[in-house]
């Protein structure tokens, strides 16, 4: 079953806007991360953030985690026709022998 | 390193057929996982092997379906008989740090059992 739930589903925009896209998820977690999957592609790995983190950056990509809420965001700044493509937040529990995935959100960027 | 590497990267069989698929990890990584992706599922962790050893297979859904890892550097994903609900793209990642930590995908094999 799945355990983080992205939000919203699917997002349009236009190139330059930014786009953000938010987790939630149900029980204690170690981390969460989130994926980028192009179309007909695997998954890749865009960030990883800790449960005593509350934000990290990575280029133009930025995280939050609110541990108390339950929630993440990512958000991608200044965004590209190339950053179309499915975004996965995945949370890896505190017994480390399990990680979820959500089903994703599908982020369409018009150049 | 080239990455995880996958095959085939496309499988059409009929239903009743074995279906086996590869998965060769990166190098170094003791951690191996099978997903299966389908529109109504999502991502489904099937089975995850630590220093080769199946350590939860929870996610296999029935006895059609098996998996083995014989050494480091390689999986295999077996369904026998294929059924056409098995339609799905197969994807296997690798780690080094353990389960709930980065993984590192393979470009899948998308499986249609006719």
């Amino acid at each position: 079953s799945q355990q983080g739930e992205e939000d919203p589903q699917a997002l349009s925009i236009q190139e330059g806007e930014n786009a953000t896209m938010n987790c939630s998820y149900k029980t204690s977690i170690n981390n969460l991360q989130w994926y980028r999957q192009n179309s007909g592609r695997g998954l890749v790995h865009l960030i990883l953030i800790r449960s005593n983190e509350r934000e990290k950056h990575s280029g133009r990509l930025r995280v939050t985690l609110d541990t108390s809420k339950k929630s993440s965001s990512l958000l991608i700044t200044a965004s590209r026709a190339a950053d179309t493509a499915s975004y996965f937040c995945a949370t890896g529990p505190y017994n480390n022998n399990d990680m979820r995935f959500g089903a994703g959100t599908r982020l369409t960027v018009k150049p | 390193d080239a990455g995880v590497i996958q095959s085939p990267r496309h499988e059409v069989t009929e239903m009743g057929q074995e279906v086996t698929l590869r998965c060769k990890p990166i190098s170094g990584h003791d951690y191996l996982f099978w997903y299966r992706q389908t529109m109504m599922r999502g991502l489904e962790l099937l089975i995850y092997f630590n220093n080769n050893v199946p350590i939860d297979d929870s996610g296999m859904p029935e006895d059609r379906f098996s998996a083995k890892m014989p050494n480091a550097s390689f999986s295999t994903l077996k369904i026998q008989p294929s059924e056409p609900r098995d339609s799905a793209v197969y994807f296997c990642a690798s780690s080094s740090s353990g389960v709930g930590e980065t993984q590192y995908f393979g470009p899948g094999t998308r499986l249609l059992v006719l």
